[in-house]
C-alpha cells in the first residue's frame, strides 16, 4: 500500500464548479499535512497546510480526519487558472515529506 | 524571500557521462537540503537529505555511489549523477529548509535531465 494515496483523475470541471479531492495516508504517526499545487514541468508550490480543525483560504478549504487518516481539499468557484495537479503531502517526522502522486484538475471555459 | 534556484534547468547528455546539478538558497541559509526525483505521472520521491558539512542520508534503493551529493556550504548543495544512463532521465528537484520559522521546504524550479 502506498504511503499517500490519491485519485489521479483527471477531474474535468467547468468554470465556477466546486470540486473536491481526497487523500488517504497509511502512517498513523504522521504529524503534518499539506496540499501542494504543481503545474506541468514545474516545481510543487505550497497551497496550504491542513489542520485538524479544518482551515480555509479564500476559495480553498482543507479538512483532516485523523481517525480515518483522510485529508480533503475543496475548491469552490473554480477558475481556469486552477488547472494543475494537486499533491497531498504528509510529514512523518520533522524532515521528510511524503508526496502522493497527485490529482490532476482541468477547468474548462 | 526564501528563494531556491537550480542550475541547469535542463540538460541533455550522452549515456556514460556525469552530470552535476546545483541547488542554491539565494536569500537564506539552508540548514537542510533535500533532493527529489520525479518520473512522468509519478510522485516526487525523496532521494536523499543533506546537512551542510556532513554526509547525505540516502533513501532506501538510492545508490549513493551513483548519486553523489555535496553540501559544502549553507547555501549550496550539488547532486552529481555519475555514469548516467537513459533510465536516469527524470525531473530532479531540490528543496531547502531554514527560510522560515515553520520548517517549510522551499523548492527549486527543478532540472530536467535527458540521457541519450
Amino acid at each position: 500500500r502506498k504511503e499517500v494515496e490519491q485519485d489521479p483523475g483527471p477531474f474535468n470541471v467547468p468554470e465556477g464548479a466546486t470540486v473536491a479531492f481526497n487523500c488517504t495516508y497509511s502512517n498513523s504517526a504522521s504529524q503534518s499535512f499539506f496540499w501542494y499545487r504543481q503545474d506541468c514541468r514545474k516545481e510543487p508550490k505550497l497551497l496550504m497546510s491542513v489542520y485538524s480543525s479544518g482551515n480555509e483560504d479564500g476559495r480553498f478549504t482543507a479538512q483532516l480526519n485523523r481517525a480515518s487518516q483522510y485529508i480533503s481539499l475543496l475548491i469552490r468557484d473554480s477558475k481556469l487558472s486552477d488547472s494543475a495537479t494537486y499533491l497531498c503531502v504528509v510529514n512523518v517526522n520533522t524532515d521528510k515529506l511524503i508526496f502522493g502522486t497527485g490529482t490532476r484538475l482541468q477547468v474548462f471555459p | 524571500g526564501a528563494v531556491v534556484s537550480q542550475h541547469p534547468s535542463w540538460v541533455i547528455c550522452k549515456s556514460g557521462t556525469s552530470v552535476k546539478i546545483e541547488c542554491r538558497s539565494l536569500d537564506f541559509q539552508a540548514t537542510t537540503m533535500f533532493w527529489y526525483r520525479q518520473f512522468p505521472k509519478q510522485s516526487l520521491m525523496l532521494m536523499a537529505t543533506s546537512n551542510e558539512g556532513s554526509k547525505a542520508t540516502y533513501e532506501q534503493g538510492v545508490e549513493k555511489d551513483k548519486f553523489l551529493i555535496n553540501h559544502a556550504s549553507l547555501t549550496l548543495s550539488t547532486l552529481t549523477v555519475t555514469s548516467a544512463h537513459p533510465e536516469d532521465s527524470s525531473f530532479y528537484i531540490c528543496s531547502a529548509t531554514g527560510g522560515s520559522a515553520y520548517n517549510e521546504q522551499f523548492f527549486g524550479p527543478g532540472t530536467r535531465l535527458t540521457v541519450l
